[in-house]
């Protein structure tokens, strides 16, 4: 079956700007989480979701990241006034349940000029 | 705090020869664990999983990995390296008390050479 999907694939904006990620989960999973992968950090989570509980937010960076998730399936990430240190590749992964196998996106490549 | 250590940055190998990963971690609550790997510009793959029962688990690709809890380690092997095993693999590591939030161990990179 179809995996996880992501889009963009990749992203150049200029500093200060806003942008969207958009992520699809496998069909089914009730999980969804965000992660991101850079250079000086390695992967590091930034939030989930899990059905129709609160999302765990604990791993965003600064306020100027959110995340949504519309009926229970697609997600999105948007960061505001991005900075050069928002560069990275964003990855998104889904699992069955809360205790599950996370498989992953190919992930979202943002380059803030 | 939580932690998953890959000593090994990078690591060189002979197509043929055997292949040990190191992964030691550090976690306050029952934990279970993932290999995953990452060609250039793609995503992670999931390579093999242990959330309980037998301590060896077997994945894909001819890989393995063994749980020592005493260790706490989950180190993966595999017998004969082939060139297409050059990557950049990953321990992660997760626990229910933390809401399934996996910690990234910071990789490390094979080369296989031929």
């Amino acid at each position: 079956g179809a995996g996880v999907s992501q889009s963009p694939s990749n992203k150049v904006t200029e500093k200060g700007k806003d942008v969207e990620l958009r992520c699809d989960p496998i069909s089914g999973h009730t999980a969804l989480y965000w992660y991101r992968q850079s250079l000086g950090q390695g992967l590091e989570f930034l939030i989930y979701f899990q059905g129709n509980s609160a999302p765990d937010k604990s791993g965003l960076p600064s306020d100027r990241f959110s995340a949504e998730r519309t009926g229970g399936s697609v997600s999105t990430l948007t960061i505001q006034r991005t900075q050069q240190e928002d560069s990275a590749v964003y990855l998104c992964a889904s699992s069955l349940g809360l205790v599950d196998t996370q498989y992953f996106g190919p992930g979202t490549r943002l380059t803030v000029l | 705090a939580q932690s998953v250590t890959q000593p090994d940055i990078h690591i060189t190998v002979s197509e043929g020869a055997s292949l040990e990963l190191r992964c030691n971690y550090s976690y306050g609550a029952t934990p279970y664990l993932f290999w995953y790997v990452q060609s250039p510009g793609q995503g992670l793959q999931l390579l093999l999983k242990y959330f309980s029962g037998d301590t060896l688990v077997q994945g894909i690709k001819g890989f393995e990995a063994e749980f020592k809890r005493s260790q706490s380690s989950f180190n993966l092997r595999k017998p004969s390296v082939h060139w297409s095993d050059a990557a950049e693999y990953f321990c992660a590591v997760g626990a229910r008390e933390y809401g399934n939030k996996l910690v990234f161990g910071a990789g490390t990179i094979l080369r296989v050479k031929s």
